[in-house]
């Protein structure tokens, strides 16, 4: 069976640090995976998704950006993280035309 | 209008009744669109797929109105359990890979 994982659950970090949360998918091949944030009270935004080994599609031209160095590895970065930058991450992957599967999310506060 | 639009609620149901939620949408000629239920701080999950035909599962029927463009969601005989908030989530028009969610409306069935 198919699993997601994603790490770390929780993140504190001071404004201008760097970021990186990684998600692995075992059990499929070739999934395309996804990045969303939720900001506390609102709903999911799209940030970046990936249908194959470094293809990414920008949502959100912000100060974030990913990557997809194998077929089941996605990675969300910044160099300098900002307070809005504060919510909770989900990766997610799917196959083709199928329901999205989430990981259990990164919670995120920048301070 | 934006691409998808929910009633963020809260819909407050006593236990047993009948609460229906709608999803509206704009850029998606799609033939599958999803049901996902979340609880506070926790990933979405899976609820119900969504096709022409429509889709029943026990107490939850999804139905999909593609000439007013919305998919709707009944809950009959609610439990306390089904307290949540409740996401439609749309296929892009141009890319399917592209899956917006709605705002989700929020659900709170008492005693």
């Amino acid at each position: 069976s198919q699993t997601i994982h994603q790490w770390p659950a929780t993140l504190v970090q001071p404004v201008g640090s760097p970021l990186s949360l990684e998600c692995t998918v075992e059990g499929t091949s070739n999934p395309n995976l996804y990045w969303y944030r939720q900001a506390a009270g609102r709903g999911l935004q799209l940030l970046f998704y990936s249908v194959g080994i470094g293809q990414i599609s920008s949502e959100v031209p912000q100060n974030l950006s990913a990557s997809r160095p194998q077929d089941r590895q996605f990675i969300l970065s910044s160099k300098k993280l900002l307070l809005s930058d504060s919510g909770f991450y989900l990766c997610a992957w799917r196959l083709f035309k199928s329901p999205l599967h989430f990981g259990n999310g990164t919670r995120l506060t920048v301070t | 209008r934006k691409e998808v639009e929910q009633d963020p609620g809260p819909f407050n149901v006593p236990e047993g009744a009948t609460v229906a939620f709608n999803c509206t949408y704009s850029n998606s000629a799609s033939q599958s669109f999803f049901w996902y239920r979340q609880d506070c701080r926790k990933e979405p999950k899976l609820l119900m797929s969504v096709y022409s035909s429509g889709n029943e599962d026990g107490r939850f029927t999804a139905q999909l109105n593609r000439a007013s463009q919305y998919i709707s969601l009944l809950i009959r005989d609610s439990k306390l359990s089904d307290s949540a908030t409740y996401l439609c989530v749309v296929p892009y028009l141009l890319n399917t890979d592209k899956l917006i969610f709605g705002t989700g409306t929020r659900l709170q069935v008492f005693p």
